[in-house]
Formats: C-alpha cells, structure tokens, sequence
C-alpha cells in the first residue's frame, strides 16, 4: 500500500542520548514534514522540505535536525534528548497540489 | 504562523447531525481542510475545499466556507459511533505548509 512508512513506532530514550526518527514515502511527493502531536497543543510543525535537497524550519525546530538528501526520506535527529522532547511525531508529504497531505502513523518517544 | 481555532469537544446523539467549526485568519490562504484522526493513528484526510468555493458535499460530510467571515464548517450527517474521533480543520498558506487548528474532539453516544 503506498503511503508514509514512520519508525520506530514507539521508543523510550534516555535524556542526554541522539537519536533519529525515520521516514519513508513511495509516492514521490515533493515536500515533507515533521509535526510534533502534543496534548493541547494540537500539531506544531518542526521542519519541512519543499524539494530534495532543501530543508526549512518550522514553529518548533529548536533541538531537531533534518536532512534529505534523496525524494523518498527524511529523517529527523534528536542530537541530546529532553524530557520536553516526549511527544508523538509525524511525518507528511504532499505533492504540492491541494489535495492536502498524506501522514504517517507516528512514532511514540517518550526522553526519560 | 496564522492562528486556526476551533472548539474543544463536541458531543452529539448517534443518527443525529454534527457540526464541527473552524475559522482561521490567513486571508491569503487557498485551500482548506478537514482531517480526522482515531486514537493511536494518524491524521486521515477527510475532504478540503478551494477557497473560491462555498460549499462541498461528500456523501454524509458538507464543508461550508464563508471566506468574508473567515469561517469554516464541517457537518456530519447522520453522525455514527465510528465517527467518534478527533477532527483537525487546517488552511494552506500560499506555501505549501498547513496551520491545524488544534482539534475538536467528537464524541457520539448511542
């Protein structure tokens, strides 16, 4: 089934320690997204990419890294994790017409 | 970015209608969207509108736009217990990025 293909799906990381969130779509959108879920707070995006190679900050990009380096993938990094990274992330694409975006089924992470 | 606001919670009797608003203040903004999300899922596009449009119907959803008024509307009909989920309204700027409004959740009791 095409679509957005997040991992891991849950994680339980150590405050201090990297980590990355990866994503992967085979619809050939051009842009991408990560958002950040969080009670109350609704959807923040962190970091965005238009197009291969090129990648934008968002509401939230504070602590958060990204790269894409080919169409398909765009991972996210937590270099040093902290407890007010706990939240539920996802990633999107679009193909940058109005048909809105397509959203992975997030992945968990709980920085204790 | 622009604020998207919508209403907390809504609970609505099964087989009645549900309407769930949204308005937004990114006058430029050229599409707008409906999108549902289940507990421990993603978000699930449900339907979007130009914003040259007033009105779209799809089957038991009616978006309603009054883009004076900055005002949109998503009415379920004949609302049923698996409609029960959160609904996000959200507005493309003249980017491609997406403003959410943070959700209302829709709860339908038998």
């Amino acid at each position: 089934t095409a679509g957005i293909t997040q991992a891991p799906t849950s994680q339980i990381l150590a405050a201090g320690r990297s980590m990355t969130l990866r994503c992967t779509q085979d619809m050939r959108h051009n842009a991408m997204y990560w958002y950040r879920q969080d009670l109350g707070l609704g959807l923040r995006l962190i970091h965005y990419s238009n197009t291969a190679g090129t990648t934008g900050k968002g509401e939230v990009p504070d602590g958060y890294s990204v790269s894409r380096a080919n169409t398909d993938d765009f991972p996210l990094t937590l270099a040093s994790a902290v407890p007010s990274q706990t939240s539920v992330y996802f990633c999107a694409s679009s193909d940058g017409e109005g048909s809105g975006y397509t959203f992975g089924s997030g992945t968990r992470l709980t920085v204790v | 970015g622009e604020d998207v606001e919508q209403s907390l919670f809504l609970s609505v009797r099964e087989g009645d209608s549900s309407v769930i608003n949204c308005t937004y203040t990114d006058s430029s903004s050229t599409y707008l969207y409906w999108y549902k999300q289940e507990p421990g899922a993603g978000l699930q596009l449900l339907t979007y509108i130009f914003s040259n449009m007033d009105m779209k119907q799809d089957q038991r959803l009616t978006v309603l736009l009054n883009k004076k008024d900055k005002h949109l509307s998503l009415r379920i009909a004949d609302t049923q217990t698996g409609d029960s989920a959160i609904y996000f309204c959200a507005e493309r700027d003249s980017g491609y990025a997406l403003n959410f409004g943070k959700g209302t959740s829709l709860l339908v009791t038998p």
